[in-house]
């Protein structure tokens, strides 16, 4: 079964410092891995995924992230945090088998201080 | 192109009651999957469609169901509402590419 560890539940940093969520992933297949935010009273917007290409991946709004596979990791990093960074961010996973279904972390929620 | 769309926005009900929730996919989209977000959890799947047809199911008890129209928009149906299941209802609609999910704003359900 996959599931997804997301580590700390509350970061807080300050405006212009590098932004570090950590994600570390369960798949008995090679797995699809995705990163999405989600702002207050809205749904989720994918920032980018991982699909067995290249390892660093690129996303919108500055975000990039890297599958290490020997650490079983998708960690998402900004070199410098801006106050409209402030969201929850959650990791998903998925096996990319027939139900497509996604398996997410409990999320982390991103703090920006001015 | 008209993203994912869902609808009420939110709604309130009563312990016991009945609800349908709606989801309209993406223009092309032939696949909707739905997902049941508690507050301060990360979504949970419930179900997906494929062409009309159940395509898996996540660890929900049958009072939750869901039909797929010919249009590929899609309901979500809830008997006999528990206060726990108040959340925000997400639905998801892609082209049979697990890459490529593309999520609706959600609807907040609250059960009194």
């Amino acid at each position: 079964a996959q599931s997804v560890t997301q580590l700390g539940s509350h970061v807080s940093v300050s405006e212009g410092a590098l932004v570090l969520l950590r994600c570390n992933y369960s798949s008995s297949v090679p797995p699809y891995l995705f990163w999405y935010v989600q702002y207050p009273n809205q749904g989720l917007q994918l920032l980018l995924k991982y699909t067995s290409a290249a390892t660093l991946v690129k996303g919108i709004n500055g975000f990039e992230a890297e599958f290490k596979k020997s650490e079983t990791s998708f960690h998402l990093t900004k070199p410098s945090a801006h106050m409209s960074d402030a969201a929850e961010y959650f990791c998903a996973v998925s096996d990319g088998r027939a139900d497509q279904k996604l398996v997410f972390g409990q999320g982390t929620r991103l703090t920006i201080n001015p | 192109e008209t993203g994912v769309t869902q609808s009420p926005t939110h709604l309130i009900k009563t312990r016991g009651q009945q609800v349908t929730l709606r989801c309209s996919s993406q223009s092309g989209h032939n696949t909707v999957s739905w997902y049941q977000q508690a507050l301060g959890q990360g979504p949970q799947f419930i179900f997906q469609y494929y062409r009309e047809e159940e395509n898996g199911r996540g660890n929900f008890p049958p009072r939750f169901s869901g039909l797929q129209f010919p249009n590929y928009s899609s309901e979500l149906n809830v008997n006999a509402l528990e206060l726990d299941d108040s959340a925000l209802y997400l639905c998801a609609s892609s082209f049979g590419d697990p890459r490529e999910q593309y999520f609706g704003p959600g609807t907040r359900l609250t059960v009194t």
